[in-house]
């Protein structure tokens, strides 16, 4: 039973473009939520994060936004760049960090970002 | 932020033999956990190791299959014990701190 879903195995947009990567979770016991990206043969990198009691948090280029109602986020991307293509991974965490709590993350999204 | 560094990167093993893993922590972190990426998959918490305290394993995943070692603040080992070709997987160890967890760049383990 996946309690969180990314049912884009793959997107592909163009450089200067909005990049939305989608992510869907069961569990209503979630409250932190992260995303990472992961570069082959590297560890995945933490990009973002967001609590439950916010909806929308916002880091440079990244924003994440959070609808619970629906029990959904996703993290948009603008402008996307070359270098943004990688595995991106959403996470989820039951406590009210995710530093010290189990991390239940997605399949993943391959972004390809084309120039 | 923290630089979490992992030996080895890969290794290609026999069945039936074991393999441990080590995990290095640029800084003290009380919370480290062990995460197994199987082929396709994402990335399943395998155990939280603490310092000073025995590891705590998910469902599914056992101490004698994966004994994990937490001698301090900065370091943690896993091993995977009598292996088997299901255990191809990559490995990651991460460390808490505060809001996120930082990853390690994995162990790639290939068992024929």
């Amino acid at each position: 039973d996946q309690q969180v879903k990314q049912n884009s195995p793959s997107l592909s947009v163009q450089e200067g473009r909005i990049s939305i990567l989608n992510c869907d979770y069961t569990n209503s016991m979630f409250d932190y939520f992260l995303w990472y990206k992961k570069y082959p043969a590297e560890g995945p990198t933490f990009l973002i994060s967001i609590s439950s009691i916010k909806d929308k948090n916002e880091d440079g280029r990244f924003t994440v936004f959070l609808n619970k109602s629906a029990k959904h986020l996703s993290l948009h991307i603008v402008p996307s760049q070359p270098g943004d293509s990688a595995v991106y991974f959403c996470a989820a965490s039951g406590g009210t960090q995710g530093g010290s709590e189990k991390l239940v993350f997605g399949k993943g999204t391959k972004l390809t970002v084309n120039p | 932020s923290a630089v979490i560094s992992q030996k080895p990167s890969r290794d290609i093993c026999q069945r039936g033999t074991s393999l441990t893993i080590q995990c290095q922590v640029d800084s003290q972190v009380t919370m480290m956990f062990w995460y197994r990426q199987q082929p396709g998959q994402s990335l399943t918490l395998i155990a939280t190791a603490n310092q000073g305290s025995e590891a705590t394993y998910e469902s599914g995943f056992v101490i004698d299959k994966f004994p994990i070692s937490r001698p301090n603040l900065t370091f943690s080992t896993l091993t995977v014990s009598n292996m088997s070709p299901e255990d191809s997987s990559i490995y990651l160890c991460s460390a808490g701190l505060a809001d996120t967890q930082y990853f390690g760049p994995g162990t790639r383990l290939t068992v024929l």
